[in-house]
């Protein structure tokens, strides 16, 4: 299973809207009718901060200016006005939920890097 | 508040072994599954492995690359969980992060290994 996110690379002007994009090879809804698909922001210097869970759940602080949507293979991580603090890489991350030697139960996208143009 | 420390990394040759360990607080431990992800010095986040808690089985899974040279345990009296790494290689070097949750809710700060001769 693969995510593959786009772009790569993401000038944004602050006040501005900014979009990422992250497609799965396959569909992603489990059998409990969820679909395990998670959003990360990984500032300079710092550890990965989980942001959405579940497509479209914003995390306890995470600000309302980022939401996440898509259903199927195709998700999407919005910022509504970037500020100079949403610098930095942003990774989709997907939990298969199955029991499957053959592939790990978590893969992450290549991420996205959001810099202030 | 959730906590996560990790410690042990450090510089280890080729072929050698290191333990990496993962001090919790601010949960009920016993009940998280316990994951380890990784980071390449300049690259993205590869899942390495993950303990389950002992009411789902204590399962353990991991990643291709690591599977046969590492093992993950853990020990719930102590809320610590631990990744062994033997047979280092080259390309084991990374960031290793410790996180909380079926969907990484927690992260912590990380350690790094190098692997060089």
């Amino acid at each position: 299973v693969l995510l593959t996110q786009s772009p790569l690379s993401l000038p944004v002007t602050l006040g501005q809207p900014a979009s990422i994009s992250c497609r799965s090879s396959q569909g992603l809804v489990y059998g409990d009718g969820d679909t395990y698909l998670n959003w990360f922001q990984q500032r300079p210097g710092q550890s990965p901060r989980r942001l959405i869970y579940k497509v479209s759940n914003r995390d306890s602080g995470v600000p309302d200016r980022f939401s996440g949507s898509g259903s199927g293979t195709d998700f999407t991580l919005k910022i509504s006005r970037v500020e100079a603090e949403d610098v930095g890489v942003y990774y989709c991350m997907q939990n298969t939920r199955i029991q499957n030697p053959r592939w790990p139960p978590y893969t992450f996208g290549q991420g996205t890097k959001l810099e202030i143009k | 508040e959730v906590q996560l420390v990790e410690s042990g990394g450090g510089l280890v040759k080729p072929g050698g072994s290191l333990r990496l360990s993962c001090a919790a607080s601010g949960f009920t431990f016993s009940n998280g599954w316990m994951n380890w992800v990784r980071q390449a010095p300049g690259k993205g986040l590869e899942w390495v492995g993950r303990i389950k808690s002992k009411a789902d089985g204590e399962t353990i899974d991991y990643a291709a690359p690591v599977k046969g040279r590492f093992t993950i345990s853990r020990d719930d009296s102590k809320h610590m969980v631990y990744l062994q790494m033997n047979s280092l290689k080259i390309e084991d070097t990374a960031v290793y992060y410790c996180g909380v949750g079926a969907e990484l809710d927690y992260w912590g700060q990380g350690t790094l290994v190098i692997v060089s001769s």
